[in-house]
């Protein structure tokens, strides 16, 4: 079975554009998650995304958005970029069924804003 | 407020002998575990999960401990090898509908020496 696939894996930006990132999830999976790792910070939770609905969120500003889709796939969006959302943006997918709760990364993208 | 918390930053051990990881949580709600093993710029592998319904879970080489009076969890690695040299996180998860959002801790580099 296919790992969780993220694109792109590396991104360039300069100060006030927006990103897109895009996230594919473990077949059958239904979760996904996504996570912003910075050195100060280290691994913090963004937003989760279960059936097309946000289910959870972090404590992000607003510039910080995510859909998904019927396929489960996932894209986070970063508008109006600041020099420190320079980060790895990881995305995790999980199956949620019963006592089954373990997410699954992908390798990640990697944003620098100039 | 840093609910997860990892306080050695690092530990080093000699091939063959024990590793052990720990970690502190102060979030009661937490009643799911997982440790976690990353490589820079990759995302982070999953490796053990406990349960707060368990005190021990058991897989290959890795062992967890879960003490929820202490609000402790440690992970046991043996016998160590130089590939099991990385960054460890553990993370944690609430019920019901918020096993979607992980928190992490701030991780501990481990290192395996030949």
């Amino acid at each position: 079975k296919a790992g969780v696939t993220q694109t792109p894996r590396y991104l360039i930006k300069t100060r006030g554009q927006q990103v897109t990132l895009s996230c594919s999830p473990i077949s059958g999976h239904r979760s996904v998650s996504w996570y912003q790792q910075t050195p100060g910070q280290g691994l913090q939770f963004l937003f989760e995304y279960f059936s097309e609905t946000q289910r959870n969120k972090g404590n992000f500003p607003g510039r910080f958005s995510g859909r998904q889709f019927s396929n489960s796939r996932s894209e986070m969006n970063v508008s109006t970029l600041e020099l420190g959302d320079s980060a790895l943006y990881l995305c995790a997918s999980s199956l949620q069924g019963t006592g089954s709760h373990e997410q699954f990364f992908g390798p990640g993208t990697r944003l620098t804003v100039l | 407020d840093q609910q997860v918390k990892q306080n050695s930053p690092s530990l080093s051990v000699q091939e063959g002998r024990i590793s052990i990881l720990n970690c502190d949580y102060t979030n009661s709600m937490f009643d799911y575990f997982l440790w976690y093993k990353k490589y820079p710029a990759e995302g982070p592998t999953f490796l053990i999960s406990i349960s707060s319904i368990k005190d021990k879970n058991e897989d290959g080489r890795f062992t967890v401990f879960l003490n929820k009076s202490a609000k402790h969890l440690s992970l046991h690695i043996v016998p160590s090898q130089p590939g099991d040299s990385a960054v460890y996180f553990c993370a944690a998860s609430a019920g019901g509908t918020s096993y979607g959002k992980l928190t992490f801790g701030q991780g501990t580099i481990l290192t395996v020496h030949p």
